[in-house]
């Protein structure tokens, strides 16, 4: 059964900080990867989604990478922001999976202090 | 705007006391689903639906029954809640449900079950 797991479990930095949140996934089979935002009260937010044919994509200050082989996506933030202060989720949807379901990590809580 | 929206927002209720949680999308999307999302476990699919009038259990659907009569509801239904129900929901919308595709999420209904 596919498996994600998210690191660090939380993360406090500086404003205009660069930093990487790391995903891994137990299951190589997957059609994509997706980085989601989650902010209270507003439900999740899709940033990022990357093909299993596809190596990163970029959107504004936010870089996704996918290694399929080693089962490991990071996300990039540049220049992090207070704005960016949020909980990252990535998902898998993979092959094994039923129902088009996503499989979710626990998330990244992050922190970006002014 | 295009929009997944849920109702209630909020919601306090006995054990045993059915409810039906609402779900909406303006987007003429095909492929609907229901997430819980608990401390330590994620996110995890309670149940998915294709098109109008054909749904399917996800990996957590005891407990819990849908219905698809219109494309652009999917309400979310606990004929008798109990206190492990106590949790985060949230639907999610795409297209086709597609690797390919963006899932949009709702807001999230916050159920507690006393």
């Amino acid at each position: 059964k596919q498996e994600v797991t998210q690191i660090p479990a939380a993360l406090s930095v500086p404003e205009g900080e660069n930093l990487v949140l790391n995903c891994s996934f137990t299951d190589s089979a997957i059609y994509n990867l997706q980085w989601f935002r989650q902010d209270p009260g507003k439900g999740l937010t899709s940033l990022l989604l990357i093909q299993s044919s596809q190596r990163e994509q970029t959107s504004g200050r936010l870089n996704a990478s996918l290694d399929k082989s080693s089962g490991r996506s990071t996300l990039y933030i540049a220049a992090s922001q207070p704005g960016d202060s949020a909980t990252y989720l990535c998902a898998v949807q993979g092959y094994n999976n039923a129902g088009n379901m996503l499989t979710f990590g626990g998330g990244t809580r992050l922190m970006v202090k002014p | 705007e295009a929009q997944v929206t849920q109702n209630p927002r909020y919601l306090i209720t006995v054990t045993g006391k059915k409810l039906t949680v609402t779900c909406s999308q303006n987007m003429n999307h095909e492929y609907m689903s229901w997430y819980r999302q608990d401390p330590g476990l994620g996110l995890r699919q309670i149940y998915y639906s294709m098109n109008v009038e054909v749904t399917d259990k996800g990996d957590v659907p005891e407990g819990y029954k849908v219905s698809r009569k219109e494309k652009r509801n999917f309400p979310l239904i606990l004929e008798s809640p109990s206190p492990n129900q106590t949790s985060l929901y949230f639907c999610a919308s795409s297209l086709y449900g597609g690797s390919w595709e963006t899932q949009y999420f709702g807001p999230g209904t916050r159920l507690l079950v006393l």
